[in-house]
């Protein structure tokens, strides 16, 4: 069974470029969450998705990002325009809510380095 | 909001060697997940605790909740080198339901070195 899938794995790009970051969930998952983790801050939560709808995306830094789920297999990450502190890696997990507890699978993260 | 301090930020421990991490939260939790990061990759759960006092064990981790439900540790016996990596709590806030909120804030991790 595929796990959480990221594409791309890595990205590269210019200070003012638009970049989109990928995420497939695990079939049958119900929530989705986009996480940022660096160095300095560690590993923090952008945006939660639950049945396609965002629920809370108080922890999406400024307006320059944006988060999409238009159906239960598929959401994006989106920064336009990208600056140099965007750089981190981006980490998109899934999980089943509706029981007790909320274990989280996650992707293997888009490593994002903004020039 | 959910603070999680963890401790120590880094450990370097002689192959065979127990070792103990620590994860505190200002507020009482729903629920605390443990999970595991090597490096470039994603994070693999390794358990949950959800229960005051409850004590959970997968091969040679085990890991604990306290009482208050405010503090854990992770205990890792005869420590091998596949154990290195950074390992992350993650604690599930309280709602005023008495429910999870589903939505995970994490500690800045602890990077294991396990040298062998």
């Amino acid at each position: 069974d595929a796990g959480v899938i990221q594409s791309p794995r890595h990205e590269v790009t210019e200070m003012g470029q638009e970049v989109t970051l990928r995420c497939k969930p695990i079939s049958g998952h119900n929530s989705l969450f986009w996480y940022r983790q660096t160095m300095m801050r560690g590993l923090e939560l952008l945006i939660y998705f639950n049945n396609n709808v965002p629920i809370d995306d108080s922890g999406m830094p400024e307006d320059r990002f944006s988060a999409k789920m238009p159906n239960a297999s598929f959401s994006t990450l989106k920064i336009q325009p990208s600056e140099p502190r965007d750089s981190a890696v981006y980490f998109c997990a899934s999980s089943r809510t509706g029981r007790s507890y909320n274990e989280q699978f996650f992707g293997p993260g888009t490593r994002l380095t903004v020039l | 909001s959910q603070e999680l301090e963890q401790s120590p930020q880094s450990l370097i421990v002689q192959e065979g060697k127990n070792l103990t991490i620590n994860c505190t939260s200002s507020k009482t939790l729903y629920g605390l997940y443990w999970y595991k990061q090597k490096y470039g990759e994603g994070l693999i759960f390794l358990m949950m605790l959800q229960k005051g006092g409850e004590e959970k064990s997968h091969e040679k981790i085990t890991a604990k909740l306290d009482e208050k439900k405010q503090q854990s540790s992770l205990h890792i016996t005869a420590s091998q080198p596949s154990h290195a990596g950074i390992y992350l709590c993650g604690a599930d806030r309280l709602t005023y339901s008495g429910a999870g909120s589903y939505q995970l804030t994490f500690g800045k991790g602890t990077k294991l070195s396990v040298i062998p």
